[in-house]
């Protein structure tokens, strides 16, 4: 079992949409949860970090749920500009180690 | 705004060549990581650093990988030889230093794309 996992997608979404991925993690010992946004064949930049209290970021949300070791990102009102892929990213315990999922593609059309 | 750099950006080599990537972290940054990524998948780590020290290299093939970071600045990726399997984007990262036990935002490099022929 993959110690993070996700839906690969793609989501095709149109503008405006609401969507929402989801996320599962391995390692109940993790301690840090984050969404990271991959474009096309550019380099990851962090999104925002994920709180157990949950946390929003204008159109973004990002839960966790730490007894089912999941993690979800909502994003309302899809712009043409989310079209990227999703990695959800885990601190298993390591000091500054991140374990990256495979990715969720989101693909926002007109 | 301060970047991580890597060198070169792409890179074409034939199998059973010697390859070698370069990384300059965030001036400060004291966590170096270089990660590997075959496309359709996330970044799998292959070493961290800690200033000049080897922190995790368990995922790192070092039958024919190498990596250093001499003085803890920039640091290099060395693929000896080079297999079809090793086709890859290469990215670097780096992060300052923070709380034990927390992560702090990792900062990504462009990366190298490597074809191997």
């Amino acid at each position: 079992r993959k110690e993070v996992e996700q839906d690969p997608g793609p989501f095709n979404v149109p503008e405006g949409a609401t969507v929402a991925f989801n996320c599962t993690y391995s390692n109940s010992a993790s301690q840090s949860f984050f969404w990271y946004r991959q474009d096309c064949r550019k380099e990851p930049k962090l999104l925002m970090s994920v709180y157990s209290s949950g946390n929003e970021d204008g159109r973004f949300t990002a839960q966790l749920n730490r007894a089912s070791q999941y993690i979800s990102l909502l994003i309302r009102d899809s712009k043409l500009s989310d079209s990227a892929t999703y990695l959800c990213v885990v601190n298993p315990g390591g000091y500054n180690k991140l374990i990256f999922g495979a990715g969720t593609r989101l693909a926002v059309h007109p | 705004e301060a970047e991580v750099a890597q060198s070169p950006r792409y890179k074409i080599t034939e199998k059973s060549q010697a390859v070698a990537f370069w990384c300059d972290p965030i001036s400060g940054h004291a966590t170096l990581y270089w990660y590997r990524q075959i496309l359709g998948q996330g970044p799998e780590l292959l070493v961290q650093f800690q200033d000049e020290s080897v922190v995790d290299d368990s995922q790192l093939p070092k039958d024919r990988f190498s990596a250093e970071r001499l003085k803890g600045v920039d640091s290099t990726l060395k693929i000896q030889p080079a297999e079809l399997g090793d086709s890859a984007m290469y990215l670097c990262a780096s992060t300052g230093r923070g709380l034990a036990g927390l992560s702090n935002e990792q900062f990504f490099g462009p990366g190298t794309r490597l074809t191997v022929l």
